[in-house]
């Protein structure tokens, strides 16, 4: 069956100091995969994306991202954390088939930046 | 383009009540998606059109639910005779045929009492 795992579920980190959240997915083939995030009481907005290519991703906000086909693993980082970044970060997977594409989603890491 | 927009933003309603939702997606997308979210949780998938057609359903959606997209436009989500496991966030998201980025709304919190 296809999962999507966030390890972590809670990860406190000091403004300016480096971030990495770990994503692992479980699926039968090549992923389309995905970093979302979501501030309190809102929806959720796209940091990035890979779909193929060069495995090394940008997004917004300074975040990037690394597939890594060997370890099942699409990991979320930033160099340099900033207050405002602290929120509900989800990894999600697309399955193409049936269901258009619908997302698979991990259950998220709280980001809590302190001073 | 104003974005996936949704309302109403926040509902309360007293168990065995209907609700419906309303959600406007980006003009030019085909697909429209429901996901629902509970607390701690990651969003789950309900449904999804592509135009005017619901080309799926997943096994969450009882049968209390019902998703129309009439026009092809927004589409409205009905849940009939709530329950308090009915409580969560309904959120809405679309996307181009040909795109897998989905874009979502703000979402509708719900709460039954």
């Amino acid at each position: 069956a296809q999962s999507v795992t966030q390890p972590d579920i809670h990860i406190t980190v000091s403004e300016g100091a480096s971030l990495e959240l770990r994503c692992n997915y479980s699926y039968g083939a090549t992923p389309y995969l995905f970093w979302y995030v979501q501030s309190p009481g809102q929806g959720l907005q796209l940091l990035l994306k890979y779909f193929s290519g060069d495995t090394l991703v940008q997004g917004i906000k300074g975040f990037e991202a690394e597939f890594k086909r060997s370890q099942s693993s699409f990991n979320l980082r930033k160099p340099s954390v900033h207050w405002s970044d602290a929120a509900e970060y989800f990894c999600a997977v697309a399955f193409v088939g049936n269901s258009g594409y619908a997302l698979n989603f991990g259950k998220g890491t709280s980001l809590l930046v302190t001073p | 383009d104003t974005g996936v927009s949704q309302d109403p933003r926040h509902k309360i309603t007293k168990r065995g009540q209907n609700v419906t939702f309303r959600c406007d997606p980006i003009s030019e997308h085909n697909r429209l998606y429901w996901y629902r979210q509970t607390l701690g949780q990651g969003p789950e998938f309900l449904t999804y059109f592509q135009n005017e057609a619901q080309l799926e359903k997943s096994r969450l959606l009882s049968d209390r639910f019902s998703a129309e997209r009439p026009k092809g436009s927004f589409s409205t989500l009905e849940i009939q005779r709530t329950e308090q496991g009915d409580s969560a966030m309904y959120l809405c998201a679309s996307s181009f045929a040909s795109g897998y980025e989905q874009y979502f709304g703000p979402g509708t919190r719900l709460t039954v009492t």
